[in-house]
């Protein structure tokens, strides 16, 4: 079957760094992507990793362990907006392009 | 750059009742998807649109979910009749058309249904 785990719910302190889990077991691989949503609001992009290895853009960070069936998304100088759900989502080979998702991360940022 | 729209933002029926949700992708997007996340749950595929021909459709619950895309523009999905587990948050994402496997997909807010 189709699993993606990611812990429910993080807290972290201003101006620290967070780093958030996902581990998926799945039929296939083509890539994963990492999302945040706030509260009421629609899901935004943030990453991309089909390769091993760590992808940086800004304070935001994912890394990804094919072998290891592993991603982590992390987030430094963390700031009060970074308050969201962070939400994995793989996209399996043969399943026309549609994303599985983890149920998501919510990270309580705290000043 | 408009992104992707959805109408309505919330919608209160009551079970037996239909509703027609709409999707608006962002222009010159060939692809477009509807997910659905039920409180507490994670957000699960329902369906995925080429222009207007439907190229999966296998997380279609059942067959009172009828989903449309005339013209390859905007979507509507149709629930007839509700039910109350259909309640949850549907959202629609549209992408460009694959070229390099990078394929994002950009998410509307989505519409929150609550069956009664």
């Amino acid at each position: 079957g189709q699993n993606i785990d990611q812990p429910t719910e993080m807290t972290a302190t201003e101006g620290a760094i967070v780093q958030i889990n996902c581990t998926y077991q799945t039929s296939g691989f083509n890539g994963l992507f990492w999302y945040q949503q706030h509260a009421g609001e629609a899901p935004t992009f943030l990453s991309y990793n089909v390769l091993d290895g760590l992808e940086e853009k800004g304070r935001f960070s994912s890394f990804l362990s094919r072998s290891k069936g592993y991603s982590y998304l992390l987030l430094k100088e963390l700031q009060m907006k970074d308050s969201a759900s962070y939400l994995c989502a793989v996209r399996a080979p043969g399943s026309n392009y549609q994303l599985i998702w983890g149920a998501g991360t919510k990270l309580i940022i705290k000043p | 750059e408009a992104g992707v729209t959805q109408f309505p933002s919330h919608s209160v029926i009551e079970k037996g009742q239909t509703v027609t949700l709409r999707c608006d992708p962002i222009s010159g997007h060939d692809n477009l998807y509807w997910y659905r996340r039920v409180m507490g749950k994670e957000i699960k595929f329902l369906l995925h649109f080429v222009k207007e021909s439907k190229q999966d459709e296998s997380g279609m619950p059942n067959n009172r979910f009828l989903a449309e895309r005339t013209g390859g523009t905007y979507s509507t999905l149709k629930v007839q009749p509700a039910e109350l587990e259909d309640s949850g948050v549907y959202f629609c994402a549209s992408s460009q058309e694959r070229t390099s496997g990078r394929e994002t997909q950009y998410f509307g807010p989505g519409t929150r249904l609550l069956v009664l």
